[in-house]
């Protein structure tokens, strides 16, 4: 049981590249989200999905597009990378979204664009 | 708007006591949680509150006051491993997660 996986762990872009970060849950899971950690500030919600097929905008949704094909993975791409978007991204997902529902964290991928 | 705010950095020694306040301003409330991160890791459960009161779990205890928008965790018997950025969060009227900017708690020996 792995639990939630993301891949890759790091990478450094260029300005105006495009790339793509998997996420994937084994725990069957409804519920997925994509968030952005950056120093000194909460994390921040960029996409979310409530089940396979659906995706809604979060907090911060400008620049990423998501995609949930599949049950156990939510994906999220970067159509042309820009330095702001440095950060570390955490996936995680949880059974529903009320109440004690906790969410699991992936371990993160961390992003920098030059 | 929103805003959960705790201290940036705090510094406790071992085998002592610590409280980390969080308070907070969000639109509906369902509930505050708090979690841990290692540096360089993804944050990790320790706590789920909403109704008033403490709720403990081992060294690990949290309170919540609603009237007051408050809550605060308490670590007993601090061990090194304690040391980590703490990450309070409060589940608003539309079930999103807004997340305060964390304390980081150093731990000397």
């Amino acid at each position: 049981n792995a639990g939630v996986t993301q891949t890759p762990k790091f990478r450094v872009l260029k300005t105006g590249q495009s790339m793509t970060l998997l996420c994937a849950q084994d725990m069957n899971h409804e519920y997925m989200y994509w968030y952005r950690q950056d120093p000194g500030m909460g994390l921040r919600l960029i996409h979310y999905s409530v089940g396979e097929g659906t995706t809604a905008k979060g907090e911060v949704p400008d620049g990423y597009n998501v995609s949930r094909l599949k049950k156990q993975n939510f994906l999220l791409g970067l159509e042309s990378a820009a330095p702001s978007q440095t950060s570390v991204y955490f996936c995680a997902s949880s059974l529903s979204s009320g109440g004690a529902e906790t969410q699991y964290f992936g371990p993160g991928t961390r992003l920098l664009v030059l | 708007g929103q805003n959960i705010d705790q201290p940036t950095e705090m510094t406790a020694t071992e085998g002592a006591i610590v409280q980390i306040n969080c308070t907070y301003q969000t639109s509906g409330f369902n509930g505050l949680f708090w979690y841990q991160q290692h540096a360089g890791e993804a944050p990790t459960f320790l706590s789920y509150n909403v109704l008033d009161g403490l709720e403990e779990k081992g060294r690990f205890s949290s309170f919540l006051s609603r009237s007051k928008g408050y809550s605060y965790l308490l670590l007993k018997e601090l061990q090194m491993k304690d040391s980590a950025s703490y990450l309070c969060a409060v589940l608003d009227s539309n079930y999103q997660l807004i997340w305060g900017a964390g304390t980081k708690l150093i731990i000397k020996p």
